[in-house]
Order: C-alpha cells, then structure tokens, then sequence
C-alpha cells in the first residue's frame, strides 16, 4: 500500500535552514505529483508546494516563496522540501502528500509527518 | 483568515444528517473541484472526499459532497459517533496558483 515517510524535522534557530525528506512506496513516485503541506499547532492544515511527476513545475504558497524549494529525486523515491530562512511561525507539523495525478487532483494520501520547531 | 470560510462548529445527534460548507470564490470553488479531508487528533488528514462527490474507495457512502456555484457542502448522513472529527474543505485557487484550505469544522456528535 502506499506509505509515505518523512523525516528531518527538528529545533533550528529563526534565520537557519533545514531540509525535509519523504520517502515514498507502494506506488510508481515517478507518476506522481507531490505535495509539502504544513499544520501549525492548533491550526487548520496550509498548502506549501506543490511538484509535477517529473519535477518541472513547482508551485508555491505566498508565505514560503523565495524562501523554500521543493526538489525530488525519483531515481530515489524521495521527496524533498528545503526551507531556508527559517521564521517562527514557520513552525508546524509539515506532511508530505501524494497528488491523484499531477498537480491539480487534490492531496490523495498523506503522510505521518515531522515537527518542525523554530525557537 | 483562511481563503475558504468554513463555520468553526457543527453538532448532531447519532442518526441525524449533519452538512458543513464551504465558501469559496470564482477563483477556487467556482472554477475548480473540491476536496474534503476528515482529521482526527494527532493523525495526519485523510480523503474523504475528491472531484467534489466522488468518495475514494473506503470511504462509507453516509458521506457525500456537492457544490453550487462558489459554494460547496459535505453531508453526512446516519452519524455516528466515530464521525466526531474535523473537517477540512480545499481547491486549488487560479487567482494564487496555489491550494487553498477552510479553516476546518469540529463535528461533535451529541
């Protein structure tokens, strides 16, 4: 069944960087958009990128353009989100998610997700 | 403030229909479909509905979405108590190239 994985949350410091992993199985990752979505602490989910199935189109929420950039490698199976720039209310659980398809089906299956504190 | 307004509360009894909207804009609801995702706490969102009314496989037929105009609804029929979640309506938006999210419905059932 598909699984998604992510790892590389953590403590960092406002103005630092951090890059997420998701490691994805169960399905062909190459076939697939995917999806950084982001829960802060009390709060609805917030939609962060979005990446076509082979990586040529990236779409980004306001809040995070310029700052974050999301890569994959499907050689790898593996997601990526580098976020730099780090600011507290960048504070959040960050899941990854599976696209139906491309880009614009909807976040299909998603994650557990990992913590990311900035303090 | 989120970009789909959703009301922050909704209550049934077990048995009882409940719905939960969703308003949007010509650039979200009104041009695109609409998603609805259940959460339960300390887990992560799960699809509940996509493509507006059409339900993943899994998922019970008591719940069903439809949509008009720039306004979409999730219905839930025969509820029950294992339904008490939070529901979150989505589209993706033309106006920012990005998705957007309603600020999620507590459902309690009474």
């Amino acid at each position: 069944q598909v699984q998604l994985v992510e790892s590389g949350g953590g403590v960092v410091q406002p103005g630092r960087s951090l890059r997420l992993s998701c490691a994805a199985s169960g399905f062909t990752f190459s076939n697939y958009g995917m999806h950084w979505v982001r829960q802060a602490p009390g709060k609805g989910p917030e939609w962060v990128a979005v990446i076509s199935y082979e990586g040529s189109d990236k779409y980004y929420a306001d809040s995070v353009k310029g700052r974050f950039d999301i890569s994959r490698d499907n050689s790898k199976n593996t997601l990526y989100l580098q976020m730099n720039s780090l600011r507290v209310d960048d504070t959040a659980v960050y899941y990854c998610a599976k696209d139906q398809a491309s880009l614009l089906n909807g976040m299909e299956v998603w994650g557990q997700g990992t913590t990311v504190t900035v303090s | 403030q989120s970009v789909l307004t959703q009301p922050p509360s909704a209550s049934g009894t077990p048995g009882q229909r409940v719905t939960i909207s969703c308003s949007g804009s010509s650039s979200n609801i009104g041009s695109n479909y609409v998603y609805w995702y259940q959460q339960f706490p300390g887990t992560a969102p799960k699809l509940l509905i996509y493509r507006t009314n059409q339900r993943p496989s899994g998922v019970p037929d008591r719940f069903s979405g439809s949509k008009s105009g720039t306004s979409a609804s999730l219905a839930i029929s025969g509820l029950r108590s294992e339904d008490e979640a939070d529901y979150y309506c989505a589209a993706w938006d033309v106006s920012l190239t990005g998705w957007v999210f309603g600020g999620g419905t507590k459902l309690s059932v009474l």
